[in-house]
């Protein structure tokens, strides 16, 4: 139990569905993140906030929209996604202590497994 | 480009100390060495970093080299439960620099 939960746990849809994927830390933290993380292939980070403000998007695709509207909830809204999309995605949260040097480390949830049809 | 190499799998023996190396040549001054493991299916979990200075807790112990091209991470004791993928990161030390993952090693812990 890492303090960052995700739900739902599992998530199947079609392709014209909109669905969104939760997330919320009880760690205080005030980063937060997505990840997706394909088979057999490395986590590949997609989303930064940092205060509630999106600081990193990695060339994303729109069908991808990330909300934060507080520094403990971090939402995945999902709308016509494709096959390929199908992966786990994962949140995770930091505590970014705002200096220069900072050795935050990231607390990781479950993951959402997420199949689309 | 995960600026570390570390082989693609592993096994141990339960109850041994299991030791994962990791090499990264090309590490900067100021960049930390990090240990995170992914059990299958959950989410990474984070172990232990380091900068220069070898560092224990309780999950693990990290032994880094002298001129920090390579570490190597250390379970003392290992059991069926430390079966998982092991992920060595360098990371900048910059605020909010993020964490970039290699494919890791798949360490197998035999009873």
């Amino acid at each position: 139990e890492t303090g960052v939960t995700q739900t739902p746990r599992h998530l199947v849809m079609g392709m014209t569905n909109k669905k969104s994927l939760k997330c919320e830390q009880h760690l205080g933290h005030n980063a937060m993140y997505w990840y997706k993380q394909s088979a057999k292939k490395p986590l590949e980070l997609m989303f930064v906030y940092n205060f509630k403000e999106q600081t990193e998007n990695n060339s994303v695709p729109s069908r991808f929209s990330p909300e934060c509207p507080n520094s403990s909830h971090l939402f995945l809204h999902l709308h016509t996604l494709q096959p390929e999309d199908s992966a786990l995605y994962l949140c995770a949260s930091s505590q970014d202590s705002g200096r220069e040097i900072s050795t935050d480390t990231q607390y990781f949830g479950p993951g959402t497994r997420l199949t689309v049809l | 480009d995960a600026k570390t190499t570390q082989p693609t799998s592993m096994d141990c023996a339960e109850g041994r100390a299991a030791n994962l190396p990791c090499n990264h040549s090309t590490i900067s001054g100021n960049e930390y060495v990090y240990w995170y493991r992914q059990i299958h299916s959950q989410g990474p979990q984070y172990i232990i970093h380091g900068l220069k200075n070898n560092e224990t807790n309780e999950m693990a112990s990290l032994i880094i080299t002298e001129d920090r091209k390579s570490s190597t991470l250390i379970l003392p004791h290992a059991t069926l439960r430390d079966t998982a993928v092991y992920y060595c990161i360098v990371r900048s030390p910059l605020g909010n620099e993020k964490l970039t993952f290699g494919t890791g090693t798949r360490l197998t812990i035999i009873p």
